[in-house]
């Protein structure tokens, strides 16, 4: 079965940027879209096809961002804020949905 | 704004059979995947399975033979039943909804922008 690999944390001080990998062999072949959940709530799309923000009532912030090169995709939050601190996952489509294991974000 | 409504029992014994559904509210049933995801205490996310409008069915392969996903259509609601449950099914289980989108060629991209509010179910004896 195919396999996302995240790191198990991701440490970064407020205001500073907080980069969250996801790779897995032939990923380049593939779309990835990113989650955020807090403690006790439902996931939150924050990324899809790689780079997009979803807009609407529930728009993500700005400082969220998505990039893609080669087999590792990476969210990207610019300034973080304590309210970012959350787990993370990607998620791709391999004729089946497919999670990454998650990274929790904490912001020290 | 559409919204997923979820409801089932939450406290099964062993060997019973979970049973879940999940109803759309204020938007479109068709062109979309329904889906079940599933998240064990303190662990990640588990997709468990996918239904559009049609009954067009796929199911995560690890559990393809304890589970099975309905739809009923006309009242906008998909159903989750997983048979013989044991202890490890112990998790809070989320409806979502899935968008496949064709980028180019056979390549898709796949992302699910609304989800239900979860339903915690424990299998104990």
């Amino acid at each position: 079965s195919y396999e996302l690999t995240q790191p198990p944390s991701v440490s970064v001080s407020p205001g500073q940027t907080a980069s969250i990998t996801c790779s897995a062999e032939k990923l380049g072949d593939k779309y990835v879209c990113w989650y955020q959940q807090k403690p006790g709530q439902s996931p939150v799309l924050v990324i899809y096809q790689d780079s997009e923000r979803p807009s609407g009532i529930s728009g993500i912030p700005e400082r969220f961002s998505g990039s893609h090169s080669g087999n590792t995709a990476t969210l990207t939050i610019g300034g973080t804020q304590a309210i970012d601190e959350a787990d993370y996952y990607c998620q791709t489509w391999d004729r089946n949905v497919v999670f990454g294991g998650g990274t929790k974000l904490t912001v020290l | 704004q559409v919204q997923l409504q979820q409801w089932g029992a939450g406290l099964l014994k062993p060997s019973e059979t979970l049973s879940l559904t999940c109803a759309v509210y204020g938007g479109s049933f068709s062109g979309y995947y329904w889906s079940w995801v599933r998240q064990s205490p303190g662990k990640g996310l588990e997709w468990i399975g996918e239904i559009n409008h049609t009954g067009n069915i796929n199911y995560n392969p690890s559990l393809k033979s304890r589970v099975t996903i309905s739809v009923d259509t006309p009242k906008n609601q998909f159903s989750l039943k997983l048979s013989s449950v044991t202890a490890a099914v112990t998790s809070v289980y989320y409806c979502a909804r899935g968008n496949m989108v064709q980028a180019w060629g056979q390549t898709y991209y796949y992302y699910m922008d609304v989800w239900g509010k979860g339903t915690t179910v424990t299998v104990s004896s």
